[in-house]
């Protein structure tokens, strides 16, 4: 049983063009995350949420929105893509007061503009 | 705002031989992540560190954390070609409530056979 799922793996796309990336978590977990990887391979916090409360808004540009509509459930969609978006983009989630654990992470989505 | 900072960012070493990654971070936290991952795939944990002194080890690697220098080392025993990976170390800061783990620059280690 796959604990943290993205979908979909891969999105190549125009700029301009709007894309969303969904995440699930079947760990019980009540924290989720989306990172950002870049090029070189640096990871960047953008969003947290707890509960579906959003904790953690980085700055990140408002095209950026995610959603939480449970707490098995963080989306994350873009609005008018950029060449400057592209990416390798993971959920991940984590369980409060059990630092122990530490966060699982997806796969990845790796998003390419064009 | 914490800083966490890896080196050396890149490594090539011969398989057999010994090497240390090391990670620097510049406020105090006793929470230390290590994560491994390999090429187009997710991260995977490797050592969950969280007091002054805790050391794990798992096959070659080992890992250790020091609060008070703000350092945390990653040692590899007689590499072999499998653990060719980036390694990263990631930092809990105290206030963050598990909400925001802040990652190193990764360590980009290659095992020569």
């Amino acid at each position: 049983d796959t604990a943290v799922s993205q979908t979909p793996k891969y999105l190549v796309t125009q700029m301009g063009n709007d894309k969303s990336i969904k995440c699930e978590q079947n760990l019980g977990h009540d924290t989720m995350y989306w990172y950002k990887q870049d090029s070189k391979k640096f990871l960047k916090i953008m969003f947290s949420y707890n509960n579906k409360e959003l904790i953690i808004n980085e700055t990140v540009p408002n095209r950026f929105s995610p959603k939480s509509p449970d707490k098995a459930h963080l989306n994350l969609h873009i609005n008018s893509l950029e060449l400057g978006d592209s990416a390798v983009y993971f959920c991940a989630s984590s369980l409060t007061g059990r630092p122990n654990y530490g966060y699982t992470f997806g796969s990845g989505t790796r998003l390419t503009v064009v | 705002e914490l800083k966490v900072e890896q080196n050396p960012l890149f490594l090539s070493m011969q398989e057999g031989k010994n090497y240390t990654i090391y990670c620097n971070y510049s406020t105090t936290s006793d929470r230390l992540y290590w994560y491994r991952q390999d090429p187009g795939k997710s991260l995977e944990s490797l050592f969950v560190l969280l007091s002054n002194g805790a050391v794990k080890q798992e096959g070659r690697l080992m890992a250790s954390l020091d609060t008070k220098a703000r350092l945390s080392t990653l040692h590899i025993t007689a590499a072999v070609h499998d653990l060719s990976a980036t390694y990263f170390c990631a930092v809990d800061p105290p206030t963050s409530g598990t909400y925001k783990y802040i990652f190193g620059t990764g360590t980009r280690l290659k095992v020569l056979a």
